[in-house]
């Protein structure tokens, strides 16, 4: 069974650019979330979307970042523009169900680097 | 505020020594918690987990962890490394957000490293 794959692994972009990343979750799972990770420091989560429904996005910086899961499968995770201070990486995960008790798989993330 | 607190950010060990990796979480309700493991170039992957029922709970690659509510705390134990553990682990507690959705709050993380 493939992982929750993401692209692309790095990125490197100067400020005021716009990036996108892509993320595919495991197949039939309904549950997907963006974590922002710097460095030393633990995954914060930024969206999680229930099918195609954004249910948690209250962490998300929603002036520069956007998102979408259309189909509620393939996902989105957009910046722009791009700040020095978004450099960091950004996981993916899925679970198979709703609720939050399930374990979470994660991608290998997306590094990217603002200059 | 909900937090995890990972009281060690590195812990270095000779293989075939124990291990512990402390984790303590804040909240006056029910939590449920858990232990991720990352190594390098991969994504975060579960070891174990706490719902409810036995405090002691036993995990992948022989890792254990005990739920103590009094003290707040979750520590994670291996009674004998190898060097293939040598990774980053994160103790996460669920945590009820806004929209009433819950969400894992992560610690910062402990790097253990094993060495021969």
């Amino acid at each position: 069974e493939a992982g929750v794959v993401q692209s692309p692994r790095y990125k490197i972009i100067e400020k005021k650019q716009p990036v996108a990343f892509w993320c595919n979750p495991i197949s039939g799972h309904n549950t997907l979330y963006w974590y922002l990770q710097n460095l030393g420091q633990g995954p914060e989560l930024l969206i999680r979307y229930e099918n195609e429904e954004a249910v948690d996005d209250s962490q998300l910086p929603k002036d520069r970042f956007s998102a979408e899961r259309l189909k509620g499968v393939d996902s989105t995770l957009k910046i722009q523009p791009a700040e020095l201070g978004d450099s960091a990486v950004y996981l993916c995960a899925s679970s198979l169900g709703l609720y939050i008790n399930e374990e979470q798989y994660f991608g290998p993330g997306t590094r990217l680097t603002v200059t | 505020a909900q937090s995890v607190t990972q009281l060690d950010s590195q812990v270095p060990v000779f293989e075939e020594a124990p291990v512990e990796l402390r984790c303590n979480y804040s909240s006056s309700v029910s939590v449920y918690l858990f232990w991720y493991v990352q190594y390098p170039n991969q994504g975060l992957q579960l070891l174990l987990k706490y719902l409810s029922g036995s405090t002691l709970v036993k995990g992948i690659n022989g890792f254990e962890a005990e739920f103590n509510k009094s003290q707040t705390s979750f520590h994670l134990r291996k009674p004998s490394v190898h060097i293939s553990d040598t990774a980053e682990y994160f103790c996460a507690v669920t945590l009820r957000g806004s929209y009433n959705t819950d969400k894992l709050i992560f610690g910062t993380g402990t790097r253990l490293q094993v060495f021969p």
